[in-house]
């Protein structure tokens, strides 16, 4: 099966970007249409980012739309997370989930980036 | 769009059934048939144990089981184990093309 590994810095600074890559193995990104980014601030539940389909096309959360960008990056065939303007709510560990329709059967373990100065 | 509710804990002995609540509105649980349950030990992946209400994924246990009445979705978890001592998200498609989860809950294994 599919398995996924975020990676990025660790630390951004308050208004600076926070930018991830979800790295794909044992499969590919063709193999499923759709693949999303969640998120988990410290004590608290998890938070849909959005989701990008395999041909590019997006839908983000409408809390966030203004600051989030999703792409596909050509060459490694990874999608990818920006956020920018980061403030210590975008405080999370962040995770790549995919598989499935309106569901996510498989995720990345997570990666915690902190936004500090 | 504001997250589904959820109890913030549910506790139980073991070998006992379980039921966590999960209430949206007729934008997201009462809209779809596209509700899932996920388990999440602290620290690792979230875990998916329901997929459209009531699907159980290949390698779930059959001890989950998930149903839908209006705009509330429900897991039951039967004979509770160690190992269900974990928190429990549900999440929803909605009708902004979007996906909201559940506020979570805490399960205690007494």
């Amino acid at each position: 099966q599919v398995q996924l590994q975020e990676s990025g810095p660790g630390l951004v600074k308050p208004s600076g970007t926070l930018s991830l890559t979800c790295a794909v193995s044992r499969g590919s990104i063709n193999n499923y249409e759709w693949w999303s980014w969640v998120r988990q601030p410290p004590g608290e539940g998890l938070e849909w980012i959005g989701e990008i389909h395999n041909s590019g096309s997006t839908n983000y959360n409408p809390s966030l739309k203004s600051r989030v960008t999703m792409s596909i990056d050509t060459s490694k065939k990874e999608p990818s997370l920006k956020v920018n303007s980061v403030t210590d709510a975008d405080t999370a560990v962040y995770y790549c989930a995919t598989g499935g329709s309106w569901t996510w059967h498989y995720w990345g373990q997570g990666i915690l980036v902190t936004v500090s100065s | 769009q504001s997250a589904l509710t959820q109890p913030a804990s549910v506790s139980g002995s073991p070998g006992q059934s379980i039921t966590i609540s999960c209430t949206g509105t007729n934008t997201d649980v009462g809209a779809y048939n596209y509700v899932s349950w996920y388990r999440h030990h602290p620290g690792q992946a979230p875990q998916l144990i329901i997929s459209d209400i009531s699907n159980r994924p290949s390698g779930a246990s059959n001890r989950f089981s998930g149903s839908k009445s209006g705009n509330t979705a429900s897991l039951t978890i039967s004979g509770l184990q160690a190992e269900d001592e974990a928190d429990y998200y549900c999440s929803s498609y909605t009708t902004s093309m979007s996906y909201v989860f559940g506020t979570g809950t805490k399960v205690t294994v007494l």
